[in-house]
């Protein structure tokens, strides 16, 4: 069964620190790769996409593939307590698939 | 542009009662998804359609659910009769392309069965 692997938490980080969230996934034909922000009761946002090795860039988010290892994480440069949420990683397998199969999600907690 | 629009935000009903819960999804976009989310189990897919047309519908967990998408802009899942164990917070969603390239979520439905 594909599947994609993430550690629960909560990861506990300062404000001002860089919090990482990891993420492993089974397929290795997986294409498409992408972390989702979700607030408490709210829905799942997208905040990044990646598609090929090495590292993707957008404001304070970074996001790091590499096939090889099968892993994604997500770096948050600077945390702020308004990053506290869950964060779900969706990986679209390969094999035909075109849905995403998301994660269960990392809590993050940044406290001041 | 609005996003995606589901409706009702919260539906509470009993045990046997048919529940129906809609989505619109955003102008362009021609895949849609189905989702629900447990804590139990996470965020799982029930269905999915592209260009209207369901493509998969392994994740729909029995005969009791059943979605239609009569045109491009309207989608209904519906669940009869429904089970406390339905209970759960249902989204949609809608992305441009079959390949599901970034997905953009509804405000879910919240659904307590009693």
């Amino acid at each position: 069964q594909k599947e994609v692997e993430q550690n629960s938490g909560p990861l506990s980080v300062p404000e001002g620190a860089i919090a990482s969230l990891n993420c492993t996934y089974s397929d290795r034909g997986s294409q498409s790769f992408f972390w989702y922000r979700q607030y408490s009761g709210k829905s799942p946002e997208l905040i990044m996409s990646i598609y090929s090795n090495g590292d993707k860039e957008d404001g304070r988010f970074t996001a790091q593939l590499n096939k090889a290892s099968q892993y994604v994480s997500l770096l948050i440069r600077d945390s702020q307590p308004s990053d506290s949420a869950t964060y779900l990683c969706a990986v679209n397998m390969g094999g035909g698939s075109y849905i995403p199969t998301f994660g269960r999600g990392t809590s993050l907690i940044v406290h001041p | 542009d609005a996003g995606v629009i589901q409706s009702p935000r919260h539906e509470v009903t009993e045990m046997g009662q048919e529940v129906t819960l809609r989505c619109k999804p955003i102008s362009g976009h021609n895949s849609l998804f189905w989702y629900r989310q447990t804590m139990m189990r996470g965020l799982e897919l029930l269905i999915y359609f592209n260009n209207n047309v369901p493509i998969d519908d392994s994740g729909m967990p029995e005969d009791r659910f059943s979605a239609k998408m009569p045109n491009a802009s309207f989608s209904t899942l519906k669940i009869q009769p429904s089970e406390p164990r339905d209970s759960a917070v249902y989204f949609c969603a809608s992305s441009w392309g079959l390949a599901s390239y970034e997905q953009y979520f509804g405000p879910g439905t919240r659904l307590t069965v009693t």
